[in-house]
């Protein structure tokens, strides 16, 4: 099962709103890493953290924010949400060279 | 720069016939590769990688993967497919010569196993 959870599952929101979708692990794990994916289809890098107070951007331009305040703990934010954010929120979390863990994902759509 | 690919968009097999999903890659140093999965609104679950050692790869689910030095290909394959191998596949690597634990996913293979 997960150790990695992602709130909320599914969240319809208007344009204009701010929003944040949390990512959560209990593995200690040091590198976490935010996804964007269309349903279907190939996987993004949007951000990425090898460490507390560590961010990046990652290979897909994004106007999401992150933070990483604590190790388990790796927060998403929209300030203004557009009808062209809506799409699938991956958050996935690994170890060195280990393999990534994901989470289910968060289903944004705004409307 | 570091690529993956997966020529098919979709795999079609019959059930208790073996698959295969094809992936080719490109990258500096020696490749760190991995398979995952995804069921629909699920994220994506580790199937199986390749590090070092020997070139066939045994993982999740009875699938297996070969590595191909020579052919820079990682197919993943699987003797007798289930229905409830239907699933999103993708095909990521991480380039050997850096530690830097970002994976380049494939555009994903969907495979659509009939009964």
């Amino acid at each position: 099962e997960a150790d990695i959870y992602q709130t909320p599952r599914y969240l319809v929101i208007g344009t204009g709103k701010k929003i944040t979708l949390e990512c959560s692990q209990t593995m200690g794990h040091d590198k976490m890493y935010w996804y964007q994916q269309d349903p279907g289809m190939e996987l993004h890098l949007i951000h990425y953290s090898y460490g507390v107070n560590s961010t990046e951007k990652g290979d897909l331009s994004s106007e999401s924010t992150v933070s990483r305040i604590r190790t388990e703990h790796f927060p998403l934010t929209l300030e203004s949400a557009r009808p062209s954010h809506t799409s699938q929120y991956l958050c996935a979390s690994s170890a060195s060279n280990s393999p990534l863990h994901f989470g289910n994902g968060t289903r944004l759509t705004v409307t | 720069a570091q690529s993956v690919a997966q020529p098919e968009d979709q795999v079609n097999v019959a059930e208790g016939n073996p698959l295969t999903v094809k992936c080719t890659y490109s990258v500096s140093g020696n490749p760190y590769l991995f398979w995952y999965v995804q069921y629909p609104n699920r994220g994506l679950q580790f199937l199986l990688k390749y590090i070092t050692g020997d070139n066939l790869v045994k993982g999740s689910y009875g699938f297996e993967a070969e590595f191909n030095k020579s052919q820079t290909s990682f197919h993943l394959k699987k003797p007798s497919a289930l229905v409830s191998d239907s699933a999103l596949y993708f095909c990521a690597v991480r380039g050997g010569s850096s530690n830097t634990g970002k994976l380049i996913f494939g555009q994903g293979t969907t495979l659509q196993v009939k009964p």
